[in-house]
């Protein structure tokens, strides 16, 4: 099966900085990565997919890039609506979910 | 309103099954996929399935396979996932949201999520 690494695991941010986070698969899944934000008690919400296209009515400070093997969230301006639990996925076989990235309020 | 309605919370004993129902609305039911991904307390999302509602084809994660089970009724669109020999570890919250099919898909409605307790 195919792994999905995400780091970092947490990290610490204020409004308006901008956010990097990774998804790294254990062998090439071309462009079929998705990406999703989870707030707690709430189901999970599409961001990305398709590894950079957004998902309609998600905000533009969002963006996806990458392909292969090597995968990134950004969040170009933090808001605090932004804190939560943010999740990669693959669906080029299986559709695991990597382990997950907590951003939170520093 | 596109929308997958969850059936009501469940407390189950040890070694006994659950079966989680998802209501589809505002959409044609056969046209997409539904998927089965559950989160255990604190952890992260684990996806345990697929089913195809037009055919009944399904496709399991290999963690599930022989303890789950993907069916659906098309006549009140409705998805349900039955998982079997229940254990402690399997407490968590079980969300079915919707893809498209085959290779390439994203999960752009999910449901509320139902919390399944396994408590003796």
């Amino acid at each position: 099966d195919i792994q999905m690494t995400q780091s970092p695991s947490s990290l610490s941010a204020s409004v308006g900085d901008r956010v990097t986070i990774t998804c790294r698969a254990s062998q090439s899944i071309s462009s079929y990565l998705n990406w999703y934000q989870q707030k707690p008690g709430k189901a999970p919400k599409l961001l990305v997919y398709a590894a950079s296209s957004l998902q309609s009515g998600v905000p533009s400070r969002f963006s996806g890039s990458g392909s292969g093997t090597d995968f990134t969230l950004t969040i170009s301006s933090l808001q605090p609506e932004d804190f939560a639990t943010y999740y990669c996925q693959q669906s080029y076989s299986t559709r695991a979910f990597g382990g997950g990235t907590k951003v939170e309020i520093k | 309103q596109v929308q997958l309605v969850q059936s009501g919370a469940e407390v189950k004993k040890p070694g006994a099954s659950v079966k989680v129902s998802c209501k589809a609305s505002g959409h044609t039911f056969s046209t997409s996929d539904i998927n089965w991904v559950r989160q255990t307390t604190g952890q992260g999302l684990e996806w345990m399935g697929w089913m195809n509602p037009s055919s009944g084809d399904t496709g399991y994660a290999q963690k599930f396979l022989g303890r789950v089970t993907m069916t659906r009724s098309t006549s009140i669109s409705t998805a349900y996932m039955d998982l079997s020999s229940l254990r402690s570890e399997d407490t968590a919250v079980y969300y079915c949201a919707r893809s498209g099919r085959g290779v390439g898909v994203s999960f752009d409605i999910w449901g509320q999520g139902t919390m399944v307790t396994v408590s003796s």
